[in-house]
């Protein structure tokens, strides 16, 4: 199974509302990332979680609010966005080093969240 | 000036041609990626890429590190090809976790 699940598939959202993306993947992978994308541009990384623990925030805004609860599970835990934050939001994961990783690994991307904030 | 570029940001060809994307990277690198977006979101890894040349199918990525250039090629294109095609650079490693720099895309539309 090479596969990351990312429910819901579309979801629009007021500005005072509260919500949250799940991710899921069953790789075994211990290395977790959030990205934004907004249309005709590349991915943009927000959060990295490795081993559950948060190791690289992009100075995302507070509003966004990653949570990992175990090796397999990742949430994007929304409030108060913007019309600005609509974009697609990707998961992704893969093996990380000195777990049983490589140099020749790669990053399984999940189908997005299409956000819309209203 | 992007860490990483690509040329050309657009590319339409018909079916059957030989396809070329390339890019360049600006840093020191420990691996590449090459990604294929289609309509609607979903992202795949087609390769990754530290040293030399990979076969998958139709798909050919070269890199060539002391040139900081890497180019993906597409044999007898089909119009199921159509997609944006994305080069990422893994800048390095923290914790264990990889932190990948994106390019800005080629969108690619094969016509029959």
């Amino acid at each position: 199974d090479t596969e990351v699940t990312q429910t819901p598939k579309h979801l629009v959202m007021g500005m005072t509302n509260k919500k949250s993306l799940k991710c899921e993947q069953h790789m075994g992978h211990r290395a977790m990332y959030w990205y934004k994308q907004k249309a005709k541009k590349p991915p943009e990384l927000m959060f990295v979680y490795s081993y559950e623990k948060l190791s690289i925030n992009e100075s995302v805004p507070s509003r966004f609010s990653p949570e990992c609860p175990n090796s397999s599970l990742l949430n994007l835990h929304l409030h108060a966005l913007q019309p600005e934050d609509s974009a697609l939001y990707l998961c992704a994961s893969s093996r990380p080093f000195g777990g049983g990783g490589a140099v020749t690994d790669t990053q399984y991307f999940g189908p997005g969240t299409r956000l819309t904030v209203l | 000036k992007n860490e990483v570029e690509q040329s050309p940001q657009n590319l339409t060809a018909q079916e059957g041609e030989f396809i070329t994307i390339n890019c360049s990277y600006s840093v020191g690198i420990s691996a590449l990626h090459w990604l294929q977006q289609h309509p609607g979101g979903g992202i795949v890894s087609l390769f990754m890429l530290s040293s030399g040349k990979k076969k998958h199918g139709r798909l050919i990525a070269t890199i060539n590190i002391q040139e900081k250039h890497s180019s993906l090629h597409i044999t007898a294109s089909h119009p199921r090809d159509s997609a944006v095609y994305i080069c990422a650079v893994r800048r390095r490693i923290i914790q264990g976790a990889q932190k990948l720099v994106f390019g800005q895309g080629t969108r690619l539309t094969i016509n029959p």
